[in-house]
């Protein structure tokens, strides 16, 4: 059980802002919410993570809700190397907890 | 970032043989790390929580004498497939935490068994 939900698949044309959604309504107070994506036949990246506040970092940007019930993850100017599984996943903050993956979403990024 | 390192990152072996899997923190000490399995087209799958100087704790339905862990040192983990069989042709990844708040978890580059 993953406890959030993407949309399966996504495409964006390259130059373009890539907005992936994510539902997790079921989110605890103390649960972060994590993104990573993963390229084909390669080990997951970490992209970025939040608790509240909308986060910004080199990869992305992460706009989470008031209610914390969902997030966006933007990827300002997709290019084709961002083309991955992108999973949201939600998670406390010690570092030591294993991560479960749901299905994630596929985002192609189309020339 | 941290870079965790897995070795090999590609592996053909006979049914019936044992296969050894390397993971590795290259430039940190991971008290904890996993190992996932991933099927074709499907999401990684947890196997086992490999804890440093203990025994691993393994998932439900993970045959903990199929899949040995050894996690010996603070920079290495070791998955051992024994007595392979071709339904164990999968990608196997390992994950590498810091243990201090902040959270994310370094992969390596997984390994590809093929056991034929």
């Amino acid at each position: 059980d993953a406890k959030t939900t993407q949309p399966p698949s996504m495409d964006c044309a390259e130059g373009r802002a890539a907005n992936l959604p994510c539902n997790h309504s079921t989110i605890s107070g103390n649960e972060y919410v994590y993104w990573y994506r993963q390229i084909h036949s390669q080990g997951p990246q970490y992209i970025i993570h939040g608790l509240k506040n909308n986060e910004t970092n080199e990869m992305a940007s992460l706009i989470i809700t008031e209610d914390r019930k969902s997030s966006t993850l933007i990827l300002p100017h997709a290019t084709l190397r961002d083309t991955a599984v992108y999973y949201c996943i939600r998670n406390t903050n010690f570092g030591n907890e294993k991560l479960t993956f749901g299905t994630g979403t596929r985002l192609t990024i189309i020339p | 970032g941290a870079v965790v390192s897995q070795h090999p990152s590609r592996v053909i072996c006979k049914s019936g043989t044992s296969v050894k899997i390397e993971c590795r923190s290259l430039d940190f000490q991971a008290t904890t790390m996993f190992w996932y399995r991933q099927f074709p087209k499907k999401s990684l799958m947890l196997m086992a929580t490999s804890n440093e100087g203990s025994k691993a704790t393994y998932e439900q339905g993970v045959e903990k004498d199929k899949f040995l862990i050894n996690h010996a040192s603070l920079t290495l983990s070791t998955l051992t497939v024994t007595s392979a069989h071709p339904e164990d042709s999968s990608f196997y990844i390992c994950s590498a935490s810091k243990n201090r708040a902040g959270g994310e978890l370094f992969f390596g580059e997984g390994s590809r068994l093929t056991v034929l």
